[in-house]
C-alpha cells in the first residue's frame, strides 16, 4: 500500500538559518503530493502541493519538488522565522480525492 | 466564515465508556473526512461520509467504531466501550467535493484512563 517516510524530529533551527525536512513515499500509480502544517493549537493547513513529477509548489518561503526518480518531496525554505514554528506532514493521495496517506510528522522549533 | 468545528477539544473517558465525538464542517461542505493520529504515528484515514451515505470505511476499526453525518447537524464518530489504546487524537476534515481541498479542525484529543 501507500506509504510516507518523514525525518524525524524535533528539528531546532536559529532563526534565518536553512531548512530541509525530507520526505520520502511509495505509492501505486501516479500520487500529487502535499505538505501540511500544524501550528500549535489549531488544525492542519495545507502549505503546498505538487500533482506532477517535477512540478515545484511552494507558498510562504517554503518549496518542494516533486521527484518520481527518487520518490521524494522534500521541503525546503531558505530563511526561517521563530513564526515557522510548527509540525510539518508530508502526504500524498493516489487517484483524487482526500483520502491522504500522512507521515508521521517533523516538529519544527525556531529559536532567535 | 468559520472553519471545521470539532468539539470537544479535550475528552476523558473510562474504560468502556462511550465516546462522541463532533465535527461541523465549514459551510457548504458536504464532505466529510475523519483521520485518527496514534501517538509516534501519523494520521490515518479512517472514514469518508457524505451527508447521510458512508462513502469508503476502510480505516474504520471492525467494532465498536462508528459514524455517521445526518442531514441535519454535525458529523459524529462514535466509539463504543473505549479501550485504553483508543488514546489518540481525532481529525476532521471537509471539503466541498471529493476533488476539492479539504480543510482540517483543531482535533479532539481523547484520553482513556
Amino acid at each position: 500500500g501507500d506509504s510516507v517516510t518523514q525525518m524525524e524530529g524535533p528539528v531546532t533551527l536559529s532563526e534565518e538559518a536553512f531548512l530541509t525536512i525530507n520526505c520520502t513515499y511509495t505509492a501505486t500509480g501516479y500520487p500529487s503530493l502535499f505538505w501540511y502544517v500544524q501550528y500549535p493549537g489549531e488544525g492542519l493547513q495545507l502549505l503546498l502541493k505538487a500533482t506532477k513529477a517535477d512540478d515545484k509548489g511552494s507558498n510562504k518561503g517554503f518549496e518542494a519538488t516533486y521527484r518520481k526518480e527518487t520518490t521524494s518531496f522534500h521541503l525546503e525554505k531558505g530563511s526561517v522565522q521563530v513564526s515557522d514554528s510548527a509540525v510539518y506532514f508530508c502526504a500524498l493521495v493516489t487517484g483524487g480525492g482526500n483520502k491522504l496517506t500522512f507521515g508521521t510528522g517533523t516538529q519544527l522549533k525556531v529559536e532567535l | 466564515n468559520a472553519g471545521v468545528m470539532q468539539n470537544p477539544r479535550h475528552l476523558v473517558r473510562r474504560r468502556g465508556q462511550e465516546a462522541r465525538l463532533r465535527c461541523s464542517p465549514m459551510k457548504g461542505h458536504s464532505h466529510v473526512y475523519w483521520y485518527r493520529q496514534l501517538p509516534e504515528e501519523g494520521l490515518k484515514f479512517m472514514v469518508y461520509l457524505q451527508k447521510e451515505n458512508i462513502i469508503d470505511e476502510s480505516g474504520m476499526p471492525k467494532e465498536r467504531f462508528s459514524a455517521e453525518f445526518p442531514k441535519e447537524g454535525p458529523s459524529i464518530l462514535r466509539i463504543q466501550q473505549v479501550v485504553r489504546g483508543d488514546s489518540a487524537a481525532y481529525f476532521c476534515a471537509s471539503s466541498r467535493t471529493d476533488n476539492t481541498e479539504a480543510f482540517f479542525g483543531q482535533g479532539t484529543r481523547l484520553t482513556v484512563v
